[in-house]
């Protein structure tokens, strides 16, 4: 089936560096990838998808140069967190869709604690 | 007034018990609709998909989807503790370039 492969898992940084954190798809190519934020018992809410070869598309209210992204290839997908501060500490999520008839597959997640 | 209504719970049951999750939705595009399962602190495993209305079922889970009411369900049979999670619906309208669109999620307990 397909497989997303999300890392790290976690992390904590110190305010004001940055966070890079990759999502793989590892037996299927991923023209689109979309990635989501999570706050505790909330549900998902997409920050931006991301689009192979191109700029990515942000949700709004998404600041997209606080929020960088690129899809260098049809399998990878990262996401950095620019001068991450304590209110950027959250859950994040990618997930990707290998065909019409399959459903979404997400990544582990990744949590990033801001200090 | 959301896209999707998922009532978030918490829901506790009994082991054993017949759980029924369910969502509504407003947007008659949306053509594909799935449920993950996620436990704290993971990503969400899909558990069911299902392509336009009717039913489909896979080990004690059955999906159910019904277009003309625009509500969809979640069935599952003989519940266990390792059961216990949220349960997310989402939908969406075309490719694998189109967005999901989530509930809010329903917490699930199962109790010994």
């Amino acid at each position: 089936g397909a497989v997303v492969s999300q890392h790290p898992s976690w992390v904590i940084c110190k305010s004001g560096t940055s966070v890079k954190i990759e999502c793989r798809s590892l037996d299927f190519q991923a023209t689109t990838m979309f990635w989501y934020r999570q706050f505790p018992k909330q549900s998902l809410m997409l920050m931006a998808t991301s689009n192979e070869g191109s700029k990515a598309t942000y949700e709004q209210g998404v600041e997209k140069d606080k929020f960088l992204i690129n899809h260098a290839s049809l399998t990878l997908s990262t996401l950095t967190v620019t001068s991450a501060h304590p209110e950027d500490s959250s859950f994040y999520i990618c997930s990707a869709r290998a065909e019409v008839n399959y459903g979404y597959t997400f990544g582990s997640g990744t949590r990033l604690t801001v200090v | 007034q959301k896209e999707v209504e998922q009532d978030p719970g918490p829901l506790s049951v009994p082991e054993g018990a017949i759980v029924s999750l369910n969502c509504t939705y407003s947007n008659s595009a949306f053509q594909y609709f799935m449920w993950y399962r996620q436990y704290s602190r993971k990503g969400p495993e899909l558990l069911m998909y299902t392509y336009s209305s009717g039913n489909k079922e896979d080990g004690r889970f059955t999906a159910q989807v019904d277009k003309s009411s625009k509500y969809i369900s979640l069935f599952i049979r003989d519940s266990q503790p390792s059961d216990s999670a949220t349960y997310l619906c989402a939908m969406s309208g075309g490719g694998t370039a189109s967005k999901l669109t989530f509930g809010t999620g329903t917490r699930l307990q199962v109790t010994l």
